[in-house]
């Protein structure tokens, strides 16, 4: 099956500066890439995802990037906000399930005011 | 997005019981999962719940420990049996694709439980 790897574990940054976390997959059969922030006690919540046949996407402040060749996706978000603090996961389906997903195991980011 | 009820959104249950976590979605979906997280974890899959028949498990999990039901298109249920400490994690329900759309995957609350 798909396996996620997600860099770093933990991200602190200052209010304004901007955020980069890293993810690789191994399943070349995967399209769909999914990034989910989750707040505490709170169930994920779907940010922005990308699928293979785009390379970059962007909504705002939040943009998501994509290199199929070397199968690696990043989240890109710039001035960050104290409110952006959260746990952030991306993931990948598994190119033959809908809506199945594998997870990497999450970055928590923090920024400060 | 999906509106997706999960209940209960948390409990506290004794070693050897079990609980039941009901997931209703708004619309129809074809696809329903149930994932497990564990205390500072990512989101590992338990199964997927088919409409019609036995789900289909992953590596790891059985149906005797988290038996599964799913009677119609916008409904689950997801027992978790014979509770130990070991089970006490965020257990989150799942659904896709939704509506018109392919891959995007939604997620419940999550049903925090706590086992003493």
């Amino acid at each position: 099956g798909e396996n996620v790897e997600q860099h770093p574990s933990t991200l602190s940054v200052q209010e304004g500066d901007s955020a980069v976390i890293k993810c690789t997959y191994s399943d070349s059969a995967s399209n769909y890439f999914p990034w989910y922030k989750q707040e505490l006690g709170k169930g994920p919540q779907l940010i922005i995802d990308i699928r293979s046949n785009v390379g970059e996407k962007k909504d705002q402040r939040i943009a998501v990037t994509l290199n199929k060749t070397a199968k690696h996706f990043s989240l890109h978000i710039t001035e960050t906000q104290p409110e952006d603090s959260a746990v952030y996961f991306c993931a990948a389906d598994s190119g033959s399930t809908l809506g199945r997903l594998y997870f990497g195991r999450g970055t928590q980011l923090t920024v400060w005011p | 997005s999906a509106v997706i009820s999960q209940k209960p959104s948390r409990d506290i249950c004794q070693r050897g019981t079990s609980l039941t976590i009901q997931c209703q979605v708004d619309s129809q979906v074809t696809m329903m999962f149930w994932y497990r997280q564990q205390p500072g974890q990512s989101l590992t899959l338990i199964a997927t719940a088919n409409q019609g028949s036995e789900a289909t498990y992953e590596s790891g999990f059985v149906i005797d420990k988290f038996p599964i039901s799913r009677p119609n298109l916008t409904f689950s249920t997801l027992t978790v049996s014979n509770m130990s400490p070991e089970d006490s994690s965020i257990y989150l329900c799942s659904v896709g694709p939704y509506r018109l759309q392919t891959d995007e995957a939604f997620f419940g609350q999550g049903t925090r439980l706590t086992v003493v």
